[in-house]
């Protein structure tokens, strides 16, 4: 069974740091790209960042880019976002998701998603 | 805000067919290439129910369609049902972004 795991939220003051991770399972995990997409509480859903399979292709939406930071460990199977001078504005549910077919980036094809995890930006 | 434009809300019978329209979809060169459609129940992960315009994955209901002309891009849900009830969302990307519609919210009534 293909099953994404993100974990890594919680609650930080603005200005400071945190590092989502997502733990991928069931699939070729390398020859897939993948991507971060975040929702706040009530809104609809943004797209944040994309990283190809070999990690030589990544984008980032224009309201993330300069503070976050994709990457990935294909021998661990795992992605990341790392998230640095967080605002009130990033409070979200952050998943992480699969393109389809091994696409590379941008895509707009997510078949696979996590179940999110919860970043809260408050002081 | 969103670049793609839907529908706040619509609403349908069971049984009828509803159409939920995604505007600022281009056919011009560095404009949007594609068009997906994604299903969000509450307190759930979006499910993608089709991609490249028209296709659905595997298990995706084929009550499901959807459609693109010029700078639109529509889905349609025939025959609707109760389980149908959720929020949908269009995307589409150009060759740097990936966009998200503002989501459309189902109500079956």
């Amino acid at each position: 069974e293909v099953r994404l795991v993100e974990s890594g939220g919680g609650l930080v003051k603005p200005g400071g740091s945190l590092r989502l991770s997502c733990a991928a399972s069931g699939f070729t995990f390398s020859s897939y790209s993948m991507n971060w997409v975040r929702q706040a509480p009530g809104k609809g859903l943004e797209w944040v960042s994309s990283i190809s399979s070999s990690r030589g292709s990544i984008y980032y939406g224009d309201s993330v880019k300069g503070r976050f930071t994709i990457s990935r460990d294909n021998g661990k199977k795992s992605l990341y976002l790392q998230m640095n001078s967080l605002r009130a504005e990033d409070t979200a549910v952050y998943y992480c998701a699969i393109t389809i077919f091994g696409l590379p980036p941008p895509s707009d094809a997510f078949d696979i998603w996590g179940q999110g995890t919860l970043v809260t930006v408050s002081s | 805000q969103s670049a793609l434009t839907q529908p706040a809300s619509v609403s349908g019978s069971p049984g009828q067919s509803i159409t939920i329209s995604c505007t600022g979809i281009s056919s011009d060169v560095g404009d949007y290439k594609s068009v997906s459609w994604y299903q969000q129940h509450p307190g759930k992960a979006p499910k993608l129910i089709i991609y490249a315009v028209t296709n659905r994955p595997s298990g995706v209901s084929d009550r499901f369609s959807g459609s693109k002309s010029g700078n639109s891009a529509s889905l349609t849900i025939s025959g609707l049902q109760a389980e149908d009830e959720a929020d949908y969302y269009c995307s589409s990307y150009t060759t740097t972004t990936t966009g998200f519609g503002g989501g459309t919210r189902l109500t079956v009534l």
